[in-house]
C-alpha cells in the first residue's frame, strides 16, 4: 500500500479557498487517489477521486501532480459545514485503509 | 434507497459476552468491509470481503469473525468481548468492478461499549 503524508490540521476562514495537500510518493501506476471526509459524529463520505488528470465535482476539485507523487484537494469556498477530517487514500479498491487525515477547522 | 444499514446503533456488553453487528446493503455491491474507530483516532480496517463466500483480514482482525453468505449481508461477530473492543464500528460497501467510481458507502455506525 502507498504511504501517505498529510498535515495533522489546517485552518481556513469561511468563504475562502482551502488547499489540502497529500504526499503519496510510493503510489503505483494503477492506483487511484480517493479523498474522503468525516464530519463530526458521522461515518466517512466520499469526496472525489482521480487517476492522472485533475478532476472537478460539485464538492471539490482534485489536482494531481504530473509525477502523481502528490495531490491537492481544493475546496473553493470553505463553509462551516466543511469542518471535518479529510483523508487522502491512494490505492486500489480492496483493503482500503485510512490514515490519520487532516483535521480542517473553518473559522467564521 | 436505504444504502448501508447497520444494527444495532448502540450496544453495551459485559466482558466475555458475544454478539453480532449486522450490516446490510441494498446496492448489490460486491465489496464490503468493517472498520473500527476509537475516540480521536482514524479508521482501522478489521475484515473485508470481495464477494459472497470470500473474506480476508484487514489491519486489526483479532477478536472478530466475519462471514459472507450473501451479497447483501456482512455480519461482524465478537466471540468474547473485551473492553479494548469498545469503539464505533462502521460498515462500508462499494462496487468498483462495474465501471463506477469505486467509492465506499458507509453506514451510520454502531457504537459498542464493553464493560
Amino acid at each position: 500500500d502507498a504511504k501517505t503524508t498529510q498535515p495533522n490540521s489546517m485552518e481556513s476562514n469561511e468563504e475562502e479557498p482551502v488547499h489540502l495537500p497529500c504526499n503519496h510518493s510510493t503510489i503505483s501506476g494503477t492506483d487511484y487517489i480517493h479523498w474522503y471526509r468525516q464530519l463530526p459524529s458521522q461515518g466517512p463520505e466520499y469526496v472525489i477521486h482521480g487517476l492522472t488528470s485533475n478532476v472537478n465535482n460539485r464538492m471539490a476539485s482534485l489536482a494531481i501532480a504530473e509525477d502523481r507523487k502528490s495531490s491537492t484537494l481544493i475546496l473553493h469556498r470553505a463553509t462551516l459545514r466543511d469542518a471535518a477530517v479529510y483523508y487522502c487514500i491512494p490505492g486500489g479498491y480492496q483493503k482500503v485503509t485510512f490514515g490519520t487525515g487532516t483535521k480542517l477547522q473553518v473559522i467564521p | 434507497n436505504a444504502g448501508v444499514t447497520q444494527t444495532p446503533k448502540f450496544q453495551v456488553l459485559k466482558t466475555g459476552q458475544s454478539m453480532t453487528l449486522q450490516c446490510a446493503q441494498d446496492m448489490n455491491h460486491e465489496y464490503m468491509s468493517w472498520y473500527r474507530q476509537d475516540p480521536g483516532m482514524g479508521l482501522r480496517l478489521i475484515h473485508y470481503s470481495v464477494g459472497a463466500g470470500i473474506t480476508d483480514q484487514g489491519e486489526v482482525p483479532n477478536g472478530y469473525n466475519v462471514s459472507r453468505s450473501t451479497t447483501e449481508d456482512f455480519p461482524l461477530r465478537l466471540l468474547s468481548a473485551a473492553p479494548s473492543q469498545t469503539s464505533v464500528y462502521f460498515c462500508a460497501s462499494s462496487d468498483p468492478w462495474r465501471g463506477g467510481s469505486g467509492e465506499l458507502f458507509f453506514g451510520e455506525g454502531s457504537r459498542l461499549t464493553v464493560l
